[in-house]
């Protein structure tokens, strides 16, 4: 499968706990997203690299969020001293070299994580 | 307000019926999309454009960019076209991002 998959699909965990999730993007996308949704809602925004420069971080990623790339390929997304208000789906997107300013997406099939 | 609105929030129609969902922005935008997300969280991209109309299969989907406005159409509805039809926009300013909508969840029963 050479989709954007991520890891884990599901967690549970207690509330002041970290967890981290795994992105791996389509093989040669030079754009990585981090997107948060919540129940009812559209995704919003978190953070954005380039292939391993994270150029945008939105207000929404609290000191207690990081995202890194190290390599330019997979991405992580740690939430230290979770809470349950950081109960969401955590969605990864990743997008092409070369599209421009079209902004197409490619999509993985999220991580939800649910706060005890 | 958000920047991308959507309606209506919820639709429940019979399989057959002809189903409009719409889209309007108040920004100004380089690209729209309309995408799909099933029960589980998966999103897929359905269409993107920058100006007039595209079709693919039962689905049609029509920008005018100086209304700021977007519809998808489905035709000929189907209850596995039940599903969270969710319509986002790439600003002309600012970072390469989508914004979203707060999406519509749509039921189509047999």
């Amino acid at each position: 499968d050479t989709g954007v998959s991520q890891d884990p699909r599901h967690k549970i965990t207690k509330r002041g706990q970290n967890v981290t999730f795994r992105c791996d993007p389509i093989s040669e996308h030079n754009r990585l997203y981090w997107y948060r949704q919540t129940l009812g809602q559209g995704p919003e925004f978190l953070t954005y690299f380039q292939n391993e420069a994270q150029l945008e971080k939105s207000r929404l990623l609290s000191d207690r969020f990081s995202a890194e790339r190290p390599k330019g390929s997979f991405s992580t997304l740690e939430i230290q001293r979770t809470e349950q208000g950081d109960s969401a789906m955590y969605l990864c997107a990743s997008s092409p070299k070369g599209q421009g300013n079209t902004g197409e997406l490619f999509f993985g099939e999220g991580s939800r994580l649910t706060v005890l | 307000k958000n920047e991308v609105e959507q309606s209506p929030q919820n639709l429940t129609a019979q399989e057959g019926e002809f189903i409009t969902i719409n889209c309007s922005y108040s920004v100004g935008i380089s690209a729209l999309h309309w995408l799909q997300q099933h029960p589980g969280g998966g999103i897929v991209s359905l269409f993107m454009l920058s100006s007039g109309k595209k079709k693919h299969g039962r689905l049609i989907a029509t920008i005018n960019i100086q209304e700021k406005h977007s519809s998808l159409h489905i035709t000929a509805s189907h209850p596995r076209d039940s599903a969270v039809y969710i319509c986002a926009v790439l600003k002309l300013q600012g970072a390469q991002k989508l914004v979203f909508g707060q999406g519509t969840r749509l039921t189509i029963n047999p």
